[in-house]
């Protein structure tokens, strides 16, 4: 049971470059989320999918767009990548809005 | 607006020792309360959680947490900390009704001594 992937693990753009995240998960979960983990604070959500066929803004949005392809996919884009969006990339799965969330092992991306 | 505070950057035990890592949110009303670890390189594991009931919860590992109303607290213990132990331990709380928040805390980083 591989619970929440991402893909890549590691990615190194240029300034400007664009790049997408991918997120898949195989619990049969309503709700997917995309945080950015960034020394001294904590987790912040970029975007969150309630369900399938909607999606909103969390706390740090600017900068990214996302799709929930289907029921197990949530996709990140960064459309033209500046180095403030250097930092590790989470995605999250839960039965329903508010629940225990289950986290993949993260995307770390660095913008030169 | 709502928050948590995890007031301790850093925490230093000896193994064998007992742990209280410290957990304060500020919400309208009760929300759902997490503790979540993330061992380095990985991604959060949940250790237990709290939705309503029994204001002491039982969690993996050996973890426990107590949520206190008046001091709007949830609070992590272990009696006897393992070297394994060590990693950084996030507090979350999730809204229970209208707009959606999940919210986490700063992080708490644990070194166990041996």
């Amino acid at each position: 049971n591989a619970g929440v992937t991402q893909t890549p693990k590691f990615q190194v753009l240029k300034t400007g470059q664009s790049m997408t995240l991918q997120c898949a998960q195989d619990m049969n979960h309503n709700s997917m989320y995309w945080y950015r983990q960034d020394p001294g604070m904590g987790l912040r959500l970029i975007y969150y999918s309630a369900s399938e066929g909607t999606t909103d803004k969390g706390e740090v949005p600017n900068g990214y767009n996302v799709s929930r392809l289907n029921k197990r996919e949530f996709s990140l884009r960064l459309e033209s990548a500046a180095p403030s969006q250097t930092s590790v990339y989470f995605c999250a799965s839960s039965a329903e809005v508010g629940g225990t969330q289950y986290f993949g092992p993260g995307t770390r991306l660095t913008v030169l | 607006a709502q928050s948590v505070t995890q007031p301790d950057i850093h925490i230093t035990v000896s193994e064998g020792a007992s742990l209280e890592l410290r957990c304060n949110y500020s919400y309208g009303a009760t929300p759902y309360l997490f503790w979540y670890v993330q061992s380095p390189g990985q991604g959060l594991q949940l250790l237990l959680k709290y939705f309503s009931g029994d204001t002491l919860v039982q969690g993996i590992k050996g973890f426990e947490a107590e949520f206190k109303r008046s001091q709007s607290s949830f609070n992590l213990r272990k009696p006897s900390v393992h070297w394994s132990d060590a990693a950084e331990y996030f507090c979350a709380v999730a809204s229970t009704s209208g707009t959606y928040k999940y919210i986490f805390g700063t992080g708490t980083r644990l070194k166990v001594l041996a």
